[in-house]
């Protein structure tokens, strides 16, 4: 069956840092994989999207950027985090097929002081 | 392309009650209307969905419809529990785009 991970569950970084989220899928190939951010009590902003290796489609223009590395292997990075990064950042991945059926890994907890 | 409306925002029942949630779609294009549950602090789980070749998708306490004329569909919770407490999403795609979300419903089942 399929598996999506995501790390850290949680993290707390001061205003200016870097960042780099991880997320893994196991147990599928080729998988379309997305990147969304969360706020407090708010809906689901999809941010990247990526139907295979190297190939990113953002969403939404802001200070992350996202790449792909490896074909189950999903990153979001920023050079300098904003206060307005805080939210909860889920990953997801789909059937290279289509865009339904989508599956959302743990999440990533993103607090910027 | 595809925007969602979704209502209510929020939904107080009473435990037993039923539950019902309606989402209405611009692209006559999407044919896939899945929902989402989402616990507080969890993630989103796919609860059930429907493509556009059926009307109507039961499992269990829970059921989808969907009317394609009139675009818009809907999520019956019937004899509510407290469990059932969550935000709920509805969204849309034609397969060819991702997911387009709805803003979600607060659903509070009261004991």
């Amino acid at each position: 069956s399929q598996t999506i991970h995501q790390w850290p569950a949680t993290l707390v970084q001061p205003v200016g840092s870097p960042l780099s989220l991880e997320c893994t899928v196991e147990g599928t190939s080729n998988p379309n994989l997305y990147w969304y951010r969360q706020a407090a009590g708010r809906g689901l902003q999809l941010l990247f999207y990526s139907v295979g290796i190297g190939q990113i489609s953002s969403e939404v223009p802001q200070n992350l950027s996202a790449s792909r590395p490896q074909d189950r292997q999903f990153i979001l990075s920023s050079k300098k985090l904003l206060l307005s990064d805080s939210g909860f950042y889920l990953c997801a991945w789909s059937a290279l097929a289509s865009h339904s059926e989508q599956y959302f890994g743990p999440g990533t907890r993103l607090t910027v002081t | 392309g595809e925007n969602v409306e979704q209502h209510p925002s929020t939904l107080s029942v009473q435990e037993g009650d039923s539950a019902v949630i309606k989402c209405t779609y611009s692209d006559s294009a999407s044919n896939y209307f899945p929902w989402y549950k989402q616990e507080l602090g969890k993630r989103p789980q796919l609860i059930i969905d429907i493509r556009s070749n059926v009307g109507e998708k039961k499992d269990q306490r829970i059921a989808v419809t969907l009317n394609k004329t009139a675009k818009h569909f809907s999520l019956h919770i019937t004899e509510t529990q407290p469990e059932d407490s969550a935000v709920y999403f509805c969204a849309a795609s034609s397969g060819n785009t991702p997911l387009v979300f709805g803003k979600g419903t607060r659903l509070s089942v009261i004991a």
